[in-house]
Parts: structure tokens; C-alpha cells; sequence
């Protein structure tokens, strides 16, 4: 299976702990995408890259998030002093550029559980 | 960008067609529209995609008419495994994306 790979599938940390999520995304995309979802909720924009370029940032990253793509291959989300509200789903995604019609191919995701 | 209205859920028998509708009424001239489903604790799945008329695949159809300001999603013969979350995106594959709260299909035995 050649799909978008995160790990770990689930992480429990104690509030105030850093964690690192991973994204491979599919071999060939040169996008790759990061998304926040709660529950009950759509996915909501956190930040995308094209090759290692990071492009955009949404207003919910705040500083204590950062992510990079250092090679334009895997991607790192890194979350600092986590806080409750962390709690979520972290859905990677990855797409290919230069065609218009590349939807997004999502991961499993990662569920944090802060206490 | 481009924002998506969706009923916020739908019941459905097995073996029932079931269609979704989606209203983006400020579509811009670039933009596709996706369709996404998405199972508890699994990362949403694309389903289908199209600019305009009528587009088919082997798991659903999506009408799109010629305004653009709407969509449907058209699921034939639903089975219990298509109780989902099904979500409608606009917008172009050269920015990021935006989704909704989608539609929770449920469909009944």
C-alpha cells in the first residue's frame, strides 16, 4: 500500500509535554497538507507545504506548533507544552502538484489525547 | 474561498439511492468540487470529483449544473457500510482546502 502513512496512529500525553507526529505521504505528491480535526467537526486547515517549502500557515497554528518537510518527503508536526485543548485528530494529506484535478489523499491520522 | 452548505445529516434504507446536495454559491471559475467520506477514527476517503455536468465512477455519480452553484452526490443502493460522514469541497488543487461540518448519512437496515 503506497498511501499517506502516519505514526503514531494514537499518542497520550500529559499537558505540558512536546510530541511529534510524522507524515510520509505518497511517494510521488509534492504536496503534503496537515489538518486538525475534533469531534463531531470537518478537518480543519493547519498548514501545507509544496515540496519543503512550507507555503501557508492558518491562524490556528500558534506558536507552540511547528512543521516542516525538510527534504520535500516526510513532514513533522510538533506540538510544544501541549494543552488540553490539543486533544484532536491530526490528519496528514498529500496531493500532487500541477494537475488540477489531484485531490488530497488523507492518512489515518494521529489522535492525541492530552490530560 | 469558495463556502459549502450541507444538510447536517440523512437517513437512508439499505438499497435506497441517497443524494446529497451541496450549496457553494460563490464558486470561482477555477474551482472543483470534491467529495470526501469519512469513517469514524480513519482519515476522510476521496469519493469523486468534477467541474461540470455529470461525472461517474464505479462508487457514486456527482451532477454539477451548469451554474455551478450547487452539487449532488448520488449514492446508488446504499448498504449499512455507507453510513458515514460525506463532505463537499470547492476550490482549486493549487491552495489549501477548506471542509464543512458534512453530511452524517445514516443508513437503516
Amino acid at each position: 500500500d503506497t498511501g499517506v502513512s502516519q505514526d503514531p496512529r494514537h499518542k497520550i500525553t500529559k499537558r505540558g509535554q512536546n510530541v511529534t507526529f510524522r507524515c510520509d505521504p505518497i511517494s510521488e505528491h509534492n504536496r503534503l497538507y496537515w489538518y486538525r480535526q475534533t469531534l463531531g467537526q470537518g478537518p480543519e486547515f493547519l498548514t501545507y507545504f509544496q515540496n519543503e517549502a512550507q507555503l501557508e500557515k492558518s491562524r490556528l497554528l500558534s506558536d507552540r506548533f511547528s512543521a516542516e518537510r525538510p527534504k520535500g518527503s516526510f513532514s513533522t508536526l510538533e506540538i510544544q507544552r501541549t494543552e488540553q485543548g490539543d486533544s484532536a485528530m491530526y490528519l496528514c494529506a498529500s496531493s500532487s502538484l500541477g494537475a488540477e484535478d489531484s485531490p488530497l489523499h488523507f492518512g489515518n491520522g494521529t489522535r492525541l489525547t492530552v490530560t | 474561498l469558495a463556502k459549502t452548505t450541507q444538510p447536517i445529516s440523512m437517513d437512508s434504507y439499505e438499497g435506497q439511492e441517497v443524494n446529497i446536495t451541496c450549496s457553494h454559491n460563490n464558486i470561482a471559475t477555477n474551482d472543483y468540487i470534491t467529495w470526501y467520506q469519512q469513517f469514524p477514527s480513519q482519515g476522510p476517503r476521496f469519493i469523486i470529483q468534477g467541474y461540470k455536468t455529470k461525472v461517474t465512477n464505479e462508487v457514486a455519480s456527482l451532477f454539477i449544473p451548469a451554474d455551478r452553484k450547487s452539487s449532488t452526490l448520488s449514492l446508488p443502493r446504499v448498504s449499512l457500510s455507507d453510513t458515514a460522514v460525506y463532505y463537499c469541497l470547492v476550490g482549486d488543487n493549487f491552495n489549501k482546502f477548506y471542509f464543512g461540518s458534512g453530511t452524517k448519512l445514516n443508513v437503516k437496515p
